[in-house]
């Protein structure tokens, strides 16, 4: 079944550590990418997305993901992480049939 | 302020008594969408609309309704709720269909004892 998996379930990391969140989708076609953030308390909102052209894709906040299609993969990263950070992101697809799937998300907790 | 509103935030009910969880977005967004959020198994879609009276299921549609009879208001509907239906659901909404940035609600929180 086509998925989106998210291989990373809890990361803890002190502050100014770097940042690498994995995302993999389990589809060989044209796919649309985004990264949502949801701190604690909150709403989900998006940090960034991909649709086409540079693989590279800056978002807000410093975060940044790199589309690598050989590798069906739209990691996450961040240079160095601040405590406020702490927070669950969530990978989603778009399949085909305008589906937006939601990985299983990663919990990060960034200790001072 | 563009925002999606969600009532109640916070509702513990019984099983077997209907329940209706209100959405409402003030963006004129075309559509709308309830998620479920468990942990370990993220968001999963259980209803979508992409416009006014016309709606579809989503991944996990079984014990929920819902209804677009304005182009605001997407109200998701337990008509005979279980406890497995305890859970975090977001309403969300976009300009129009899922290639558009998702606005979400900030949640309700059921727990059906």
């Amino acid at each position: 079944a086509q998925s989106v998996s998210q291989h990373n379930h809890h990361v803890i990391l002190s502050e100014a550590a770097s940042l690498e969140l994995g995302c993999n989708y389990s589809y060989g076609g044209t796919v649309n990418l985004f990264w949502y953030v949801q701190y604690p308390g909150q709403h989900l909102q998006l940090l960034l997305k991909y649709f086409s052209g540079d693989p590279l894709v800056k978002g807000i906040k410093g975060f940044e993901a790199e589309f690598i299609k050989s590798k069906f993969s739209f990691n996450l990263r961040k240079p160095s992480v601040q405590w406020s950070d702490t927070a669950e992101y969530f990978c989603a697809v778009i399949l085909p049939g305008d589906k937006l799937i939601f990985g299983t998300g990663t919990r990060l907790q960034v200790f001072p | 302020e563009a925002q999606v509103t969600q009532n109640p935030r916070y509702l513990i009910t019984v099983t077997g008594k209907k329940l209706t969880v209100t959405c409402s977005q003030n963006m004129n967004h075309e559509y709308m969408s309830w998620y479920r959020q468990d942990p370990g198994l993220g968001l999963r879609q259980i209803y979508y609309s992409m416009n006014v009276e016309v709606t579809d299921k989503g991944d996990v549609p079984e014990g929920y309704k819902v209804s677009r009879k304005e182009k605001r208001n997407f109200p998701l509907i337990l008509e005979s709720p279980s406890p497995n239906q305890t859970s975090l659901y977001f309403c969300a909404s976009s300009v129009s269909g899922t290639l558009y940035e998702q606005y979400f609600g900030p949640g309700t929180r059921l727990t059906v004892t």
